[in-house]
Formats: C-alpha cells, structure tokens, sequence
C-alpha cells in the first residue's frame, strides 16, 4: 500500500465547476498535512495547509478526518488558471525540517 | 530577491558518468532537500540535511551522493551506481525556527541519459 494515495486523475471540467480530489494515507501517526500545487514542468508550491477542523481559502476547502486518514480538497467556481497537478503531502516527523511524503498527484484540465 | 537557484536546468550524460547538479539557497534556511520525480509519480526523497555538515538519506539513496559544506549550498551527485537516472530532480529548503511545512522549491534539473 502507498503511504499517500490520491485520486487518479486527469480530472477534465468545465469552467465554473465545482471538483474535488480526495488522498489518503497510510501511517495514523503522521503529524501534519498539506496540498501542494504543480504546474507543467515547473516546481511544486504550497497551496494551502489542512487543519483538523477544516480551513478555506477562497475558493478552496481543504478538510481531514484523521479517523479515517483521509485528506481532501474542494475547488469552487473552476477557473482556467487552476489546471495544474495538486499533490497531497503528509508529514510523518516532529520537529525542524519535517519529513515529507508526497502522493503521485491528481491532475486537473479546467476547459472552457 | 531570495530564493532557490538550481543549475543546470537541463543536462544531458552518457552512461557510466557521473554528474553533479548545483543547489543554492540565500533564504538563510537550515533545512535542504533533493527529490526525485518521475512521470505520474510523486516526489521522491533522495536526501536531506537539517544543519551544515550533516545529512540523512532519504527512501532512495542508492546511487546518489551530497555533502553540506556550507549554508547556503547542497549539491546532488548522481553517480554510475544509479541504475536509472533519468528523472526530474528537485532541490528544497525550509524555514529555521520549526517546520511549518512550506518546502521552497527550485525550478528544478532535468537529467537525460543517454
């Protein structure tokens, strides 16, 4: 089993829509979690840290149950410029530096 | 600006050589990485270093080697040991003061073997 696991994609939506990918992993013990953002051949970034209870920004939720080991995240309103690959990150260490796992990542096409 | 410059962007080896990519960093961060990523599949931790002159091996070491002489700098070797080199390569640093886990990523290396 992969320790994060994510949503196969592509994703292929209509501008507008609403779409949301779903991640979940392996080891219960892991401390925090993230979604990350790819462009084509350029480097991730963060997009945004998920919280227990759940945070928004903007037009993106990010939700966790840790019961269930399971990430997700809500895109709103779809724009053309949100096409990119969204990866699901945990991180497994306490601590300076933290030890990242990264999931293969779901990509989304966003079509007019 | 500060950031993360990664050289060079695109390189070409014979098999058999080895092959050194750059990484350099002038956010004054403890914290670097190198991954490995390769078509549809996540980011794979090669090694990191938490403080200069100190390094820890990731999930796939073989084949690869660093040091951390200074701050600033964390270089990746591929070596001949590597059985299959070509990927994407990608150098991080995050924040001193606790990992908040925001990773600053370079624009990346791209390594073709031929």
């Amino acid at each position: 089993r992969k320790e994060v696991e994510q949503d196969p994609g592509p994703f292929n939506v209509p501008e507008g829509a609403t779409v949301a990918f779903n991640c979940t992993y392996s080891n219960s013990a892991s401390q925090s979690f993230f979604w990350y953002r790819q462009d084509c051949r350029k480097e991730p970034k963060l997009l945004m840290s998920v919280y227990s209870s759940g945070n928004e920004d903007g037009r993106f939720t990010a939700q966790l149950n840790r019961a269930s080991q399971y990430i997700s995240l809500l895109i709103r309103d779809s724009k053309l410029s949100d096409s990119a690959t969204y990866l699901c990150v945990v991180n497994e260490q306490r601590g300076q530096g933290g030890k990242l796992i990264f999931g293969q990542g779901t990509e989304l096409s966003v079509k007019p | 600006d500060g950031g993360i410059t990664q050289s060079p962007k695109y390189l070409f080896r014979k098999e058999g050589q080895n092959v050194t990519l750059s990484c350099e960093q002038n956010l004054n961060h403890d914290a670097m990485y190198w991954y490995r990523q390769d078509p549809g599949q996540g980011l794979r931790l090669i090694y990191y270093s938490q403080i200069v002159n100190d390094f820890q091996k990731g999930d796939i070491a073989e084949g690869y080697s660093v040091s951390r002489e200074k701050k600033e700098s964390f270089p990746l070797t591929v070596t001949s040991a590597q059985k299959n080199p070509t990927a994407f390569y990608l150098c991080a640093s995050s924040n001193p003061g606790g990992f908040t886990g925001e990773l600053f990523f370079g624009e990346g290396s791209r390594l073709t073997v031929l």
